[in-house]
């Protein structure tokens, strides 16, 4: 079974700039998953997918930050404008049913690195 | 005050040592109890996971959740190099959905 895709894998971006990372999912899974893990922190639910719909966003930033999952299959997620807080690796995940269970997967990604400088 | 807090690390101790890594939490609306393994630059993985207050082995690890505490521990035995890794306690609460509560992790070095 293939896993979680993630691109790219580091990004380096100046504050104020723009910045989309994009995931693709185990085949089949409904629910896809964004997280923010600060360096010496556990990773954040940003925001949560079942198929193309959005369950849980709250604590996304949406001032900022922004997510779609078309065709409930890839997802990206964008920055705009970032700043030095942002600094992070976000992590998707995916699972067959929504939230964790055991025996349905709930499987990371190997992230994406944002440096905001 | 966090819902999960964990102890910060980095935690060095020499291959063969016995680990003890721990969380406590204050909700107690938490049904399940995880802990992931998260080597460098990549996702975390799911290393073991209990349900209810006791000791869960798999291995050379054991993970123990005493639920009265609000406390879960992980232990290894025989440390190994390979398990030098960032170890994230989770937790879960239901919300319509198990949604995962992370604690910080704890960076662990095995040396030889």
């Amino acid at each position: 079974e293939a896993g979680v895709a993630q691109s790219p894998r580091y990004k380096i971006i100046e504050k104020r700039q723009s910045v989309a990372f994009w995931c693709n999912p185990i085949s089949g899974h409904a629910t896809l998953y964004w997280y923010q893990q600060i360096l010496g922190q556990g990773p954040k639910l940003l925001i949560q997918f079942q198929n193309n719909g959005v369950v849980d966003d709250s604590q996304l930033p949406k001032d900022r930050f922004s997510a779609e999952r078309l065709k409930g299959v890839d997802s990206t997620l964008k920055i705009q404008p970032a700043k030095l807080e942002d600094s992070a690796v976000y992590l998707c995940a995916s699972s067959l049913v929504p939230g964790w269970q055991i025996n349905y997967g709930y499987t990371f990604g190997s992230g994406t690195r944002l440096t905001v400088v | 005050q966090k819902e999960v807090e964990q102890d910060p690390g980095p935690l060095s101790v020499p291959e063969g040592a016995i680990v003890s890594l721990n969380c406590t939490y204050s909700n107690s609306a938490f049904q399940y109890f995880m802990w992931y393994r998260q080597y460098s630059r990549k996702g975390p993985e799911l290393l073991m996971y209990t349900y209810s207050s006791g000791n869960k082995e798999d291995g050379r690890f054991t993970a123990q959740v005493d639920k009265s505490s609000k406390y879960i521990s992980l232990f290894i035995r025989d440390s190994q190099p390979s398990d030098s890794a960032t170890y994230l306690c989770a937790m879960s609460v239901n919300t319509g959905f198990q949604k995962l509560v992370f604690g910080t992790g704890t960076r662990l070095l095995v040396s030889p």
